[in-house]
């Protein structure tokens, strides 16, 4: 078995600030994921990434950045934090291999607020 | 527009009772994968079953099965002899071929199960 682990798992910070969350894998998968969970509200994606060095948006990539330098490593980088934003980013991956049938393991979440 | 749709927020049943949540989609593709995940109070998040467009027979994996009504274009979660673990909430997910690695999500149905 793997896991996956994100750090930190609680984040304050101040408005306008730059703040990163880090996420690692071991499972030696190919595709890695963050999603934006708010309270009650379904996952919505931020950033995937299929390999090492790519980068793919999805529907909520603005105001965010994001790397893989490493296959088991992902960062996302929340570019100007909004005040009282509140909200979990959660971190996934999944094996790549063409067969859509792969299922995603998830990290268990960084807990955002902004002050 | 939503790709994936839940419209039940909660829902609540006595255990060992039978609960059927909703979910529809939306797609193009002919060729397309759906999914089912949990969410724990403790924000953990796990995959539970899947159902394959091609497929006609509905998914079973111990007391989780699916209602799949292509037609519809709905995949029901069905479980019975519900317990007081099963309290949580559940995700609606899918994959199309034509963009494989990306998952919509639904919004979510938090199910409570009393005793």
């Amino acid at each position: 078995g793997g896991i996956i682990t994100q750090t930190p798992k609680f984040l304050i910070g101040q408005e306008g600030q730059k703040l990163t969350l880090k996420c690692q894998q071991n499972f030696n998968h190919d595709t890695m994921y963050w999603y934006r969970q708010d309270s009650g509200k379904g996952l919505r994606l931020i950033y995937y990434s299929i390999t090492e060095n790519d980068l793919q948006k999805g529907d909520l990539s603005e105001g965010y950045d994001a790397s893989r330098e490493k296959k088991s490593s992902f960062s996302l980088t929340v570019t100007s934090a909004q005040k009282n934003e509140m909200a979990v980013f959660l971190c996934a991956s999944s094996i790549w291999t063409g067969n859509s049938q792969n299922t995603l393991y998830f990290g268990a979440g960084t807990r955002l607020s902004v002050l | 527009a939503q790709k994936v749709t839940q419209t039940q927020t909660s829902i609540s049943v006595v255990e060992k009772t039978t609960v059927t949540m909703d979910c529809v989609y939306e797609t193009r593709d002919s060729s397309y994968f759906l999914f089912w995940y949990k969410q724990t109070a403790s924000g953990e998040i796990v995959f539970l079953i899947r159902q394959d467009s091609y497929k006609k027979e509905n998914a079973t994996v111990g007391h989780y099965s699916l209602n799949f009504q292509k037609p519809k274009s709905s995949i029901g979660l069905i479980i019975t002899a519900t317990q007081i673990e099963d309290s949580a909430v559940y995700f609606c997910a899918m994959r199309e071929m034509s963009n494989y690695n990306v998952l919509y999500f639904g919004s979510g149905t938090k199910l409570t199960v009393e005793p």
